[in-house]
């Protein structure tokens, strides 16, 4: 069974400094991982996506992920947020249907 | 090209009462997802279309859940008779791969007094 863990429910950091936002997952079978973001009062929205090839991803708004199959994870990183990265932001693992981590909220500070 | 929409946009209803949520999906897009967020908790996967077909259910809590896909376009989503559990956000999602990722709606926020 597929199953996505996100490691921190919230994560404050200060504007310009850089963060990382853990995801770990398990599966039995290779699966396609994904990284959304929710603003505030809006809907899901696509970051980017692992499906094959490299294991380096990079997304819209500076973000970009690592794909590890070893340590089962896709952390996702931005090397200097800003304070309109605040927002919340899923890991998702798609096999068969999407499956979501419980969601990190991050809030940059000034 | 016009997103996934859905409305209500927000739906303040009465324990015992019925509520019809409404998705539009990406034109074009056959596959058509159900999920939920309950009090800040994960994002749940509720069920999925294809065409007007439901292809897997497994996610809906009850019978008092009803999908629907008229003509594999819109999807409705019934609750009746709504309980206070059932509040929470529904998102509507559309992809026309299921290998890639989805497109989602803005979300139906239900709030069940």
């Amino acid at each position: 069974a597929q199953s996505v863990t996100q490691l921190d429910s919230q994560v404050p950091v200060f504007e310009e400094a850089p963060v990382e936002l853990r995801c770990n997952y398990s599966s039995s079978v290779s699966v396609y991982l994904f990284w959304y973001v929710q603003y505030p009062n809006q809907g899901l929205q696509l970051l980017l996506k692992y499906l094959s090839g490299s294991t380096l991803v990079k997304g819209i708004n500076g973000f970009e992920a690592e794909f590890n199959k070893s340590q089962t994870s896709f952390h996702l990183r931005k090397p200097s947020v800003h304070i309109s990265d605040t927002a919340e932001y899923f890991c998702a693992v798609r096999y068969n249907d999407m499956r979501f981590g419980a969601g990190t909220r991050l809030t940059v500070k000034p | 090209e016009a997103g996934v929409t859905q409305f209500p946009s927000h739906s303040v209803i009465e324990k015992g009462q019925t509520v019809t949520l409404r998705c539009d999906p990406i034109s074009g897009h056959d596959n058509l997802y159900w999920y939920r967020r309950v009090m800040g908790k994960e994002i749940k996967f509720l069920l999925h279309f294809v065409k007007e077909s439901k292809q897997d259910e497994s996610g809906m809590p009850n019978n008092r859940f009803l999908a629907e896909r008229t003509g594999g376009t819109y999807s409705t989503l019934k609750v009746q008779p709504a309980e206070l559990e059932d509040s929470g956000v529904y998102f509507c999602a559309s992809s026309e791969d299921r290998r890639y990722g989805y497109t989602f709606g803005s979300g139906t926020r239900l709030t069940v007094v």
